[in-house]
């Protein structure tokens, strides 16, 4: 059984502050990996989208993937109290048309 | 640009009765994919929909059923409510050769 997991948080870190936050998966021909912000009583928001080793950057955030630990990561530079939401890792596998998330890490960001 | 939209918003049933839940993807979207989302949960994949057809399901009984019309709009069909399926129901519109989706609103079924 294909398997996403993240740390349940909650995460606290102070206003400016860079926020990580953390997810792996368990089946390695994993191919796509991506990263969903969910405020409460709200769906879920793309927020980046991974696809081979390395890092990539969109503005505030950068995600990290790390196919041969089957490890992605997601950074929050300059964190803002807006910024407080669950962090949602989703994971696409070959041969497969559905995500399979982790249950998420709660983040909230101190002023 | 057009959103994914899902209605109703909130629905109340009781134990036994059956829901219909609606989806209209984005704008250029063909494909439909259905979660559940329970509190606490990351969303759970229920089926998706391709050119009208159920492409890949995920583990939920046969209560659970759909459709896709031509317009690429979706229904989620829940028959014989139980008290478990109280949930956020949750559209994900995509390309049928992307993998990126997009989330609908959601619907809040609440079943007493």
């Amino acid at each position: 059984q294909k398997e996403v997991e993240q740390n349940s948080g909650p995460l606290s870190v102070p206003e400016g502050a860079i926020a990580s936050l953390n997810c792996t998966y368990s089946d390695r021909v994993s191919q796509s990996f991506f990263w969903y912000r969910q405020y409460s009583g709200k769906s879920p928001e793309l927020i980046m989208s991974i696809y081979s080793n390395g890092d990539k950057e969109d503005g505030r955030f950068t995600a990290q993937l790390n196919k041969a630990s089957q490890y992605v990561s997601l950074l929050i530079r300059d964190s803002q109290p807006s910024d407080s939401a669950t962090y949602l890792c989703a994971v696409w596998g070959a041969g497969s048309y559905q995500l399979t998330f982790g249950k998420g890490t709660k983040l909230s960001v101190i002023p | 640009d057009a959103g994914v939209t899902q209605s109703p918003t909130h629905l109340i049933k009781t134990r036994g009765q059956q829901v219909t839940l609606r989806c209209s993807p984005k704008s250029g979207h063909d494909t439909v994919s259905w979660y559940q989302q329970a509190l606490g949960q990351g969303p759970q994949f229920i089926f998706q929909y391709y050119e009208e057809e159920e492409r890949q399901r995920g583990n939920f009984p046969d209560r659970f059923s759909g459709h896709q019309f031509p317009n690429y709009s979706s229904e989620l069909n829940v028959n014989a409510l139980l008290l478990g399926d109280s949930a956020l129901y949750l559209c994900a519109s995509s390309l049928q050769r992307g993998n990126e989706q997009y989330f609908g609103p959601g619907t809040r079924l609440t079943v007493t």
